[in-house]
């Protein structure tokens, strides 16, 4: 079984819908991330955290949230779906200190 | 602020000849770096990772990467492709508090029989 699941993988949805992508790992890892992936722009930072009480935003967190169940769990929120975050978006997982980010499959989101 | 750029957006090499991928960053002490590979329709995968010591890494599927730091590159090398090692590579760097990583746009490379 993956260590990182990502749930749905495939996604539709319309303008102004809310939506949630889901992430839970298997690693025992306390610190989550969520990235958007978007062609020609690389991966950019959306919100991470760093144990179940400790959230941060990113890069881009315009227009998202987040929430931290458990450990093992962190969920990506889109209020109010736009297309423009119409893109891949990735969880991670990883351990202090420094080491290796681990992704899981991807989101591929659509909003029409 | 911390910077990756990879200059290359597209490579294209046959297959069996040598490959290498261009990183460089920015960064204000010193950084740890990584490679990933995506293959399509694939999450990423770490190829290697340099946090300190020789300069010189190995990782997976035979890539290796250098570190210089008077050159701020951290090129990624690998002495024959194989027609499987078509993807898209990032490189990334990180930050030594935080962990954040800063990717870059990724080379997207393609490998012709």
């Amino acid at each position: 079984d993956a260590d990182v699941t990502q749930t749905p993988r495939n996604r539709i949805t319309k303008t102004g819908k809310r939506i949630m992508l889901e992430c839970s790992q298997t690693k025992g890892h306390d610190r989550m991330y969520w990235y958007r992936q978007d062609p020609g722009l690389g991966l950019q930072l959306i919100y991470y955290s760093f144990d179940v009480k400790d959230i941060n935003k990113g890069e881009i967190s315009d227009g998202y949230s987040v929430s931290r169940q458990a450990q093992a769990k962190f969920s990506l929120s889109l209020e109010s779906a736009i297309p423009n975050q119409t893109a891949l978006y990735f969880c991670a997982t990883s351990d202090p200190p420094q080491e290796t980010q681990y992704f899981g499959p991807g989101t591929r989101l659509l909003v029409l | 602020a911390q910077s990756v750029t990879q200059p290359d957006i597209h490579i294209t090499v046959s297959e069996g000849a040598s490959l290498e991928l261009r990183c460089n960053y920015s960064y204000g002490a010193t950084p740890y770096l990584f490679w990933y590979v995506q293959s399509p329709g694939q999450g990423l995968q770490l190829l290697l990772k340099y946090f300190s010591g020789d300069t010189l890494v190995q990782g997976i599927k035979g890539f290796e990467a250098e570190f210089k730091r008077s050159q701020s590159s951290f090129n990624l090398r690998k002495p024959s492709v194989h027609w499987s090692d078509a993807a898209e590579y990032f490189c990334a760097v990180g930050a030594a508090i935080t962990d954040k990583l800063i990717f870059g746009t990724g080379t997207r490379l393609q490998v012709f029989p």
